[in-house]
């Protein structure tokens, strides 16, 4: 079956533009997290979704971060007056459950860059 | 807070060379361990992974033990391949969460040749 995908692939925008990544997480997982890959700090947790409510969104760097989820399925990241600190991989992940064994599969990322 | 440590990169082997990429962890209680692939151009994969302490996670020839003592899982290969050229990631998850929240080392860079 279809895994996470995310769009859009490449993302180029100009410092202080609005930016809006997507995910589609596989089908019937009810839990739902964003990391961001950059060079200087490594993989970090964004924030966690299960089901259309986000219990866990300690790592959203600013307020210029936030995020929706809609119909227990596709996810939205929104980047306000984006930043050039904001350059990075932000990848997608999906589970079956938020429970402790729950196997989470990653999307290919979006890869930002801003200007 | 918890925290993942992983040996610097980039590792260069020759083919059927062993392999050791050592990562230590800082958590509190039982966290459940992970060791993560990127492959170029792919998205990240589960490679192993072990859920206590003194269990042996094991895929594709790959195993790490995770050691509460030394708080380490580090990865081991007898004999690697080009194939397995690829960014690997230890990370852990809280133990006492119901959520998979994780938390990456930096990755180690392994590059393998013929």
């Amino acid at each position: 079956g279809a895994g996470v995908s995310q769009s859009p692939s490449n993302k180029v925008t100009e410092k202080g533009k609005d930016v809006e990544l997507r995910c589609d997480p596989i089908s019937g997982h009810t839990a739902l997290y964003w990391y961001r890959q950059s060079l200087g700090q490594g993989l970090e947790f964004l924030i966690y979704f299960q089901g259309n409510s986000a219990p866990d969104k300690s790592g959203l760097p600013s307020d210029r971060f936030s995020a929706e989820r809609t119909g227990g399925s596709v996810s939205t990241l929104t980047i306000q007056r984006t930043q050039q600190e904001d350059s990075a991989v932000y990848l997608c992940a999906s589970s079956l459950q938020g429970a402790q064994r729950g196997e989470q599969y990653f999307g290919p990322g979006t890869r930002l860059t801003v200007t | 807070g918890d925290s993942v440590t992983q040996m610097e990169g980039p590792v260069t082997l020759s083919e059927e060379a062993f392999l050791t990429i050592n990562c230590t962890y800082t958590a509190t209680g039982y966290p459940s361990l992970f060791w993560y692939v990127q492959y170029p151009g792919e998205g990240l994969q589960l490679l192993l992974k072990a859920t206590k302490a003194d269990d042996k996670g094991s895929n594709k020839g790959f195993e790490a033990t995770y050691r509460k003592e030394t708080t380490s899982f580090h990865l081991e290969k007898g004999s690697v391949q080009v194939s397995d050229s690829a960014v690997y990631f230890c990370a852990l998850k809280p133990g006492g969460t119901s959520y998979g929240k994780l938390t990456f080392g930096q990755g180690t860079i392994l590059t393998v040749h013929p």
